[in-house]
């Protein structure tokens, strides 16, 4: 199994519904990131959470909302999405605890989302 | 505005040659700068970090170094193979570990 497992790997959805991409983890993490990646473009950072607690706006987080549920959870929800919102979102962990301080991000397989 | 540049296009190698990939940046004085691979429709995977005070990194086939001066880092794959073909992404940071990705250069080893 997975260290970093994205629901749903492919999803379909129309302009105007509410969508949740769930990441779960079982590196005992305590960092976790939601990432955006468009063709041809970087990887963009949506929010990011330190620790349950603790959840930061990202360079694009207008139009989305997460929640960190658990430490090994951390969710994406796009309330009303729309047609530039199709990408393929990362959820990415990392262990700030870890003695090799490299700040290592763990990537899962990735959520390929189309709004229509 | 930080900004992170690599090479938008297509670099094509043939097989045993030595694959360079730049990572040029501006507005920004990262303290480290990871270094990732990603396969189609795959998240990336981490490859190596190099801190400002390193000037090379070394790990198996793979060396990236680290100019602050030029604000440039160089990612070399020495007797690549077909293997290695994929995307490799660039990213500075500094502080608590948030990099910000570069749009990564694609390789492509030629048999």
């Amino acid at each position: 199994d997975a260290d970093v497992t994205q629901t749903p790997r492919n999803r379909i959805t129309k302009t105007g519904k509410r969508i949740m991409l769930e990441c779960s983890q079982t590196k005992g993490h305590d960092r976790m990131y939601w990432y955006r990646q468009d063709p041809g473009l970087g990887l963009q950072l949506i929010y990011y959470s330190f620790d349950v607690k603790d959840i930061n706006k990202g360079e694009i987080s207008d139009g989305y909302s997460v929640s960190r549920q658990a430490q090994a959870k951390f969710s994406l929800s796009l309330e009303s999405a729309i047609p530039n919102q199709t990408a393929l979102y990362f959820c990415a962990t990392s262990d700030s605890t870890s003695g090799s301080n490299t700040g290592e991000l763990f990537f899962g397989e990735g959520s390929r989302l189309t709004v229509l | 505005s930080q900004k992170i540049e690599q090479n938008s296009e297509a670099l094509n190698i043939q097989e045993g040659k030595t694959a360079t990939l730049t990572c040029n940046y501006t507005n920004y004085s990262p303290a480290y700068l990871q270094w990732y691979r990603q396969d189609p429709g795959r998240g990336p995977v981490f490859l190596l970090l190099i801190r400002e005070n390193e000037k090379e990194k070394r790990k198996e086939r793979l060396k990236v170094t680290f100019d602050t001066t030029l604000k440039q880092s160089l990612f070399h794959i020495t007797a690549s193979q077909p293997a290695d073909s994929a995307t490799y992404l660039c990213a500075p940071g500094r502080g608590s570990y948030i990099p910000t990705f570069g749009r990564g250069t694609s390789l492509i080893v030629h048999p």
